[in-house]
């Protein structure tokens, strides 16, 4: 990828479990972004979390920022089978804080 | 946050071909930006549209290839260029404001025969 990688690449879990990815990034950035990927389809802004900031929710999301170790997690709590989706990080550059570039991803199943 | 319409959603061309993409925001936004997702991969950023300028690429992509529109603060274009199979591809726009994320639109499935 150009900026960050994810770990695991695949995740699977009963649903009503929490899911947590993983990102990591290589140069210092200003803001990073998590979104989500239904199979072939577009793809869905999660969370904008800045640099200043270590941790956002929205509803089942939490997402921290450790910008001392390049890496940010998502966790999903009580997840559901509707979860079941590839989710990606996006960061920008320290000098553009415009463009942003995707990790390679996280694919969760969620097992009914 | 915006709303992209993308068109077409998919397509199979001849090879040696080019099929232009178009991408409509239903605001006014300032940054607009075309990516490419091959199969199974993650998203690979092509360059940014610039309004009133020529778009700027990333490494790897040039303009002859991919000549990028953006005529107006609303709408923008992608042309894939004397197309080989080697560019069968997913392409998507994006755009927004940084505050509120940027959207994307539902994506160009090309294939080429």
């Amino acid at each position: 990828s150009q900026q960050g990688e994810e770990d695991p690449q695949a995740l699977s879990i009963q649903e009503g479990e929490n899911a947590t990815m993983n990102c990591s990034y290589k140069t210092s950035i200003n803001n990073l972004q998590w979104y989500r990927q239904n199979s072939g389809r577009g793809l869905v802004h999660l969370i904008l979390i800045r640099s200043n900031e270590r941790e956002k929710h929205s509803g089942r999301l939490r997402v921290t920022l450790d910008t001392s170790k390049k890496s940010s997690s998502l966790l999903i709590t009580a997840s559901r089978a509707a979860d079941t989706a590839s989710y990606f990080c996006a960061t920008d550059a320290l000098d553009n804080f415009n463009k942003f570039y995707f990790g390679s991803g996280t694919k969760l199943n969620v097992k009914p | 946050s915006a709303v992209i319409s993308q068109k077409p959603s998919r397509d199979i061309c001849q090879r040696g071909t080019s099929l232009t993409i178009q991408c409509q925001v239903d605001s006014q936004v300032t940054m607009m930006f075309w990516y490419r997702q091959q199969p199974g991969q993650s998203l690979t950023l092509i360059a940014t549209a610039n309004q009133g300028s020529e778009a700027t690429y990333e490494s790897g992509f040039v303009i002859d290839k991919f000549p990028i529109s953006r005529p107006n603060l609303t709408f923008s274009t992608l042309t894939v260029s004397n197309m080989s199979p080697e560019d069968s591809s997913i392409y998507l726009c994006s755009a927004g404001l940084l505050n509120y994320g940027y959207t994307f639109g539902s994506g160009t499935r090309l294939t080429v025969v």
